[in-house]
Order: structure tokens, then sequence, then C-alpha cells
């Protein structure tokens, strides 16, 4: 199995709204990420989970909030988002060094924030 | 920061040919480089990995990496028009000792054309 699953494959907020996106890997990765990726821009990271423990914040304003509950999950909490956090969010998972710095992606949440 | 430069194109090649795709890098100490093929909407793959000077070749794709120039580069031969796509290439974020992520290039978007 080298799937990583997201949902909601789409999602509309409001900028009050407060809602949460999910990431599950069945791989024994022992990093998990978080990339946001705008229209016609390479992906950018946001967040690194290594062993469970938030490894890398690349200063990701406080209405992001990740968690990660298990070394299979990792989840992204929303809220008080913008009209410019509007992009695809990508999920992945990896092994970690040398050859295991590949990273697998989930096939994304497409948010839009009105 | 590392930087990955890549020219964005579009690059477009006909159909059965092959099609040469550049990217050069900041960090000399850099030590892996990966490619990922994206089509429009959907997530990044992963389609080649890369550690050792030289050629290491997959199928269709080969790539070549030139330590002493900083310069990878990945070929496909006989280009199909399932292969337009864009092309982006990475690098390991920071020390290179895993999980620290990836930093994708701007990528390059190819198209084939029949």
């Amino acid at each position: 199995d080298t799937e990583v699953t997201q949902t909601p494959k789409h999602l509309v907020m409001g900028m009050t709204n407060k809602k949460s996106l999910k990431c599950e890997q069945h791989m024994g990765h022992r990093a998990m990420y978080w990339y946001k990726q705008k229209a016609k821009k390479p992906p950018e990271l946001m967040f690194v989970y290594s062993y469970e423990k938030l490894s890398i914040n690349e200063s990701v304003p406080s209405r992001f909030s990740p968690e990660c509950p298990n070394s299979s999950l990792l989840n992204l909490h929303l809220h008080a988002l913008q009209p410019e956090d509007s992009a695809l969010y990508l999920c992945a998972s990896s092994q970690g060094r040398g050859e295991g710095e590949k990273l697998f992606f989930g096939s994304g949440t497409q948010l839009s924030v009105l | 920061q590392k930087e990955v430069e890549q020219n964005s194109g579009p690059l477009s090649v006909p159909e059965g040919a092959i099609a040469s795709l550049n990217c050069t890098y900041s960090d000399r100490g850099s030590q892996s480089f990966f490619w990922y093929r994206q089509y429009s909407g959907k997530s990044p793959e992963l389609i080649m990995f890369i550690y050792s000077n030289g050629d290491k070749e997959d199928g269709r794709f080969t790539a070549q990496l030139n330590k002493a120039s900083q310069y990878v580069s990945l070929l496909i031969r006989d280009s199909q028009p399932s292969d337009s796509a864009t092309y982006l290439c990475a690098v390991p974020g920071y020390s290179g000792g895993g999980a620290d992520g990836l930093t994708f290039g701007k990528g390059t978007h190819l198209i084939i054309q029949p």
C-alpha cells in the first residue's frame, strides 16, 4: 500500500468558519508533511512532523494549526482563513533519510475561502 | 533555504522525440535529487530519484546528475502526449538528514505535440 489518503477533496469555507483537513498513511513512514500550492506555483512547505513531533514550522500563520494524533494520521485545523489562503493543500509522507526522503503525496484538498 | 532553478517553459516537443528538462541547484552539499510529474489539478508524482553522478535510467526516463556543475536533468525518450505535464525538480530542504521536506523548483511545463 503506497497510498496517502486526504479528505475532503474539495472544501469551500467562509472566513469565520472552522474546518479540518485530514491525512492518513499506512506505509509506516516516520515523517508527514503539509504543503500549500497556489496555481502555477511549486508546492511550498508548511509543516513537518517527525515521529509525531512538530519539527518544522515554516512561519505559517496561526490560523493554520497542525496536529499529529498518531504516526499514521495528520490533521490541519483551519480557522479565520483569508481569501488568499485559497490553494491546493497537499499532505505527504516519507521514510526520512537518503532514498527515504522521497515524498509520497496525497491527492490534495482544493480549498476555496470566500 | 536551498534554491532550485528551472526554466518554466512551456517546452514544446514533437511526439516521439526526446524531451530534455534541466535543473540547477544552489547548495553544493545537496546529496539527492528528485523529479516529480504533476498533471493539471493533480498532486505531484515521483518519477525519478538520483544521488550519484552520472545517469540513472527507468523505462523511457533518464536522470542525469553532474554535481561539479550543480546540474541535474531529466530526459524523456519517445515522448507521448500523456507526458504533457509540469515537471518539478526537488532537493532536500535543509541538511539532507531526512524529514526536512523537499524544496521544489518552479517546474517546467512540457507540451508534447501529436
